[in-house]
């Protein structure tokens, strides 16, 4: 399976924006970008997916690099409520919508 | 009403002992998931499970056995717990979408925090 490397903590002051590198450079063609979030004491919760071209919705931004081994995921003015561990996955394409985690990126947000 | 339950939230046992851990949703998906998470690290598939007739292994199901109920129902149990099955439990959700989506957001419980003495 793909793997992902992101950095393990990031830091990040309140109403400015945050960007979430992650590396994937064994990516195939049909892996998609998937990013997850952990609030503390909940699941995780889908943020954001992306194939190929940057996606935008009413969480965040996702930026994918264009030979696609590497994305960033951003958040456009950070909250205390963002403080979260994020996860970038890659999702086989009709592998039964696996997710594989990894370590994420544990974001903390200072008032 | 959340839509992904799972009870007991909170669980001590003792070693040797049968634990079983129930899932249930509201949300009509047919494809439901058991992960555990230990401190510090992210989620590794246990089981999942596509439908009602259809269990699969996971990357780490040694020691756990699920039993899929009905649609809304999955439940994990580990036969004789031992002390490293200490960890977050979490029930997912997904649902299969049109042929060939791409994406099936996982919906997740609040998880279950066991611990075996």
């Amino acid at each position: 399976d793909a793997k992902t490397t992101q950095p393990n903590s990031m830091e990040s002051n309140e109403e400015e924006p945050v960007h979430l590198p992650c590396n994937h450079s064994t990516i195939s063609g049909t892996d998609y970008i998937h990013w997850y979030r952990q609030l503390p004491s909940q699941g995780p919760e889908y943020v954001i997916h992306g194939l190929t071209s940057n996606v935008n919705n009413r969480m965040a931004s996702l930026a994918i690099a264009e030979d696609r081994k590497s994305s960033t995921l951003i958040l456009h003015r950070a909250t205390l409520r963002d403080a979260a561990v994020y996860y970038c996955i890659l999702r086989v394409n009709n592998a039964g919508n696996m997710l594989t985690f990894g370590g994420g990126t544990r974001l903390m947000v200072k008032p | 009403d959340a839509d992904v339950t799972q009870t007991p939230r909170n669980r001590i046992t003792k070693t040797g002992k049968r634990i079983m851990l129930e899932c249930s949703q509201t949300k009509g998906h047919d494809r439901m998931y058991w992960y555990r998470q230990d401190p510090g690290l992210g989620l590794r598939l246990i089981y999942y499970s596509f439908d009602v007739k259809d269990i699969n292994k996971g990357e780490i199901s040694d020691g756990y056995s699920v039993s899929r109920q009905a649609q809304a129902k999955f439940s994990l149990s580990l036969e004789s717990a031992i002390p490293n099955q200490t960890a977050l439990y979490f029930c997912a959700t997904s649902d299969p979408g049109l042929a060939g989506s791409s994406y099936n957001e996982q919906f997740f419980g609040p998880g279950t925090r066991l611990t075996v003495l």
